[in-house]
């Protein structure tokens, strides 16, 4: 079975200082590669994704994620965070058996936190 | 704007009463849904996947009659918690997507349903 590890549960980054968030992912085959943010009491917001093609995916507000085979890794990266990208962050996979999809595999979350 | 639109945000029942929540897609048709449920402070755990016009599919150990989904049409589909109790106390998220290619397609989510069992 398919599973997803997100080793930070908190991270704190000061605004304006780049971003990396760990997603390490466990499946036979390549997956589908989801990120989400869900801010306080919300639904998930889809930052970006990955199936095939090139591996440095872009996403909204200014995110992106790098898909490396060789680590079953897919990290989120923001070259400079802004205070409005306090929340929680989520890595999935998404995965096809012969009923058809079988629904999002999410890590636990990392809790981003912003200090000015 | 929103394109999957859950509702209720919020609700507060009684233990031993049941809850309706309602999923839909406002501009495209959902042929799949999903329901996960989240804890305070854990990951989203998926309940169950719907195909328009057929039984959900459970997860293991996910309770298939005490969490009843309906996905009667491409728009709309439903989880109704029968004879709720306090640990049923959670928040409640779907999302839908459309065609077989799911993963292809955007995979929308609601803003979820906060659910307090008194």
């Amino acid at each position: 079975a398919q599973s997803v590890t997100q080793p930070d549960i908190h991270i704190t980054v000061s605004e304006g200082a780049s971003l990396e968030l760990r997603c390490n992912y466990s499946y036979g085959a390549t997956p589908y590669l989801f990120w989400y943010v869900q801010s306080p009491g919300q639904g998930l917001q889809l930052l970006l994704k990955y199936f095939s093609g090139d591996t440095l995916v872009q996403g909204i507000k200014g995110f992106e994620a790098e898909f490396k085979r060789s680590q079953s890794s897919f990290n989120l990266r923001k070259p400079s965070v802004h205070w409005s990208d306090a929340a929680e962050y989520f890595c999935a996979v998404g995965t096809y058996s012969g009923g058809g999809a079988d629904g999002l595999t999410f890590g636990k979350g990392t809790h981003l936190i912003i200090q000015p | 704007g929103a394109v999957v639109s859950q509702h209720p945000s919020r609700v507060i029942c009684k233990s031993g009463t049941s809850v309706k929540i309602e999923c839909r897609s406002l501009d495209f048709q959902a042929t799949t849904m999903f329901w996960y449920r989240q804890f305070p402070k854990k990951s989203l755990m998926l309940m169950a996947t719907s195909n328009e016009g057929s039984k959900a599919t459970y997860e293991q150990g996910v309770e298939k009659d005490k969490f009843l989904i309906n996905h009667a049409s491409l728009t709309l589909s439903t989880l109704t918690v029968t004879s709720a109790h306090p640990e049923d106390s959670s928040f409640y998220i779907c999302s839908a997507g459309t065609g077989p290619a799911i993963y292809n397609s955007p995979l929308h989510f609601g803003n979820g349903t906060r659910l307090t069992v008194t």
